[in-house]
C-alpha cells in the first residue's frame, strides 16, 4: 500500500532555532503538496502548501521546500515559538478520485 | 461561518456495543472523509465519498464499520459489535470541489470501548 513516509517522528528544538520536518512520497496525484498542523483536542488544519513546479515556498516562519526529482518536501520553522509546539502531517493524494492519505505526523516541542 | 462539526465529543461504549459517530460538513463541500487517529498516532484513511458517486471503502479495516451520506450533507459512521482496538479519535474533513488539498476537520469523536 502506498504511504507517506515522515521523519522525524519526534522532535524537539529550543525557542528561536530551525525546526525541520521532512515528507517522502511514493507517487502522487497532487496538485499541491500540503503541510497540516495539529493541537491537542483539536482536528488538523492546513498550514502551507506548495505547488510542485515551486521549489520553494514561504509565509511568515513557514517555509515548504519541494525536491520533485526525489519525491521529497519539507517544512521549516524559522524561529520557532513554543506556540508552534504541534504534531505536524505532510499528506498525498493518491489518484484522481481524491484518495487522500497522511503521514504518521511528527510531534514537535519547542522549549521555552 | 459554521466549520465542520461532530458529535458526540465523547462516547464511551460498552465492547460489543453498536455506536454511530455524526459529521455535519461544511455546507456546499462535496468531498467528506472519515480518518481514525489512535493515541499518538498518524490519521489513517477510512472512507471517502464524493457528490453523488460510490463512496471509496478502501480503507474500512472490518466489514464492522460502516459509513452513510446523503448527497451533500450530513455523514454517519457506524462502527458494530464494538472491539476495545476501535477505541481512538475519529475525524471528520470536508472540502469543495477542486482543492484537494485543502480539507477541513471537524474536532473528533473520542471513542473509548471499555
Amino acid at each position: 500500500q502506498q504511504q507517506v513516509k515522515q521523519s522525524p517522528q519526534s522532535l524537539i528544538v529550543q525557542k528561536g532555532g530551525i525546526s525541520i520536518i521532512n515528507c517522502a512520497y511514493e507517487n502522487t496525484a497532487f496538485d499541491y503538496f500540503p503541510w497540516y498542523q495539529q493541537f491537542p483536542g483539536k482536528g488538523p488544519a492546513l498550514l502551507i502548501a506548495i505547488r510542485p513546479d515551486v521549489s520553494e515556498k514561504k509565509e511568515g516562519r513557514f517555509t515548504i521546500s519541494f525536491n520533485k526529482s526525489a519525491k521529497q518536501f519539507s517544512l521549516h520553522i524559522m524561529d520557532s515559538q513554543p506556540g508552534d509546539s504541534a504534531t505536524y502531517f505532510c499528506a498525498d493524494r493518491l489518484n484522481r478520485d481524491d484518495k487522500i492519505i497522511f503521514g504518521k505526523g511528527t510531534r514537535l516541542h519547542i522549549l521555552p | 461561518g459554521a466549520g465542520v462539526s461532530q458529535s458526540p465529543s465523547n462516547k464511551v461504549t460498552e465492547k460489543g456495543k453498536d455506536v454511530e459517530l455524526r459529521c455535519d460538513p461544511i455546507s456546499g463541500h462535496t468531498a467528506l472523509y472519515w480518518y481514525r487517529q489512535r493515541l499518538g498516532q498518524g490519521l489513517e484513511f477510512l472512507i471517502y465519498f464524493q457528490g453523488n458517486s460510490a463512496p471509496d471503502k478502501s480503507g474500512l479495516p472490518s466489514d464492522r464499520f460502516s459509513a452513510e451520506r446523503t448527497g451533500e450533507s450530513v455523514s454517519t459512521l457506524t462502527i458494530q459489535r464494538t472491539q476495545q482496538e476501535d477505541s481512538a479519535v475519529y475525524l471528520c474533513a470536508s472540502r469543495i470541489t477542486g482543492t484537494t488539498y485543502e480539507q477541513y476537520f471537524g474536532p473528533g469523536t473520542r471513542l473509548t470501548v471499555t
